[in-house]
């Protein structure tokens, strides 16, 4: 059972913003930066976001990440249906000495 | 091309054991920390293991802890998987991982090349 919660799912039209937010705790996001991926269907996960709101080289500036306290957030603006994907956060996690993924937000572009 | 390829999954019985590899090439291996993930059928990712480019640290998730083992030879640029006691719940497709380093900087838990993955069936 993982420790980061995250919506099972969100929607938007194209073009709209879509949030998807994370929450945790005072030993994982409180205390450790936030990462987030996107997977698509059939294909391993991808970085998407890394130490809470950067973008890895070639990743397209709709997409941001941010943290305050224990919960992080990601956002997708302009939504395209090319993001219609499986999106988990993750962060290290000191009481488990361990990294810790979230439950999963499935997007999907109405 | 920097790139990462598993193999070693397969069928095996509860209680057995399989050792998954991971051949990376295109970077310098043996400087950075890897990981195994691991995804079972329909459900999320999980964080399995990893072990430190330098001084060979290593790490497990409570679920695999005492079962599993990583290691790594960085003579071939190969990452292992000693998967020992095998249970159905370890039926999953596993991921190697590779951690991301920018600027002299690492990003702990921030995985930049993935491989493709190879599949475990855990079955009698």
């Amino acid at each position: 059972q993982s420790v980061l919660t995250q919506p099972p799912s969100a929607s938007g039209t194209p073009g709209q913003r879509v949030t998807i937010s994370c929450s945790g705790s005072s030993s994982n996001i409180g205390s450790n930066y936030v990462n987030w991926y996107q997977q698509l269907p059939g294909t391993a996960p991808k970085l998407l976001i890394y130490s809470n709101n950067q973008r890895p080289s070639g990743v397209p500036d709709r997409f941001s990440g941010s943290k305050s306290g224990t919960s992080a957030s990601l956002a997708i603006s302009g939504l395209q249906s090319e993001d219609e994907a499986d999106y988990y956060c993750a962060a290290w996690d000191d009481s488990l000495d361990g990294y810790v993924f979230g439950t999963g937000t499935k997007v999907t572009v109405l | 091309e920097v790139q990462l390829l598993e193999s070693g999954g397969g069928l095996v019985q509860p209680g057995g054991s399989l050792r998954l590899s991971c051949a990376a090439s295109g970077f310098t291996f043996s400087v950075y920390a890897m990981s195994w993930v691991r995804q079972a059928p329909g459900k999320g990712l999980e964080w399995v293991s990893a072990i430190s480019g330098t001084n060979g640290g290593t790490y497990y998730a409570d679920s695999v802890r005492g079962r599993f083992t990583i290691s790594r030879d960085n003579s071939e640029n190969t990452l292992y998987l000693q998967m020992n006691s095998l249970r159905a719940e370890d039926t999953a497709i596993y991921y190697c991982a590779k951690l991301l380093c920018t600027n002299g900087i690492c990003y702990r838990g921030a995985f930049d090349i993935w491989g493709q993955g190879t599949v475990v069936t855990v079955s009698s």
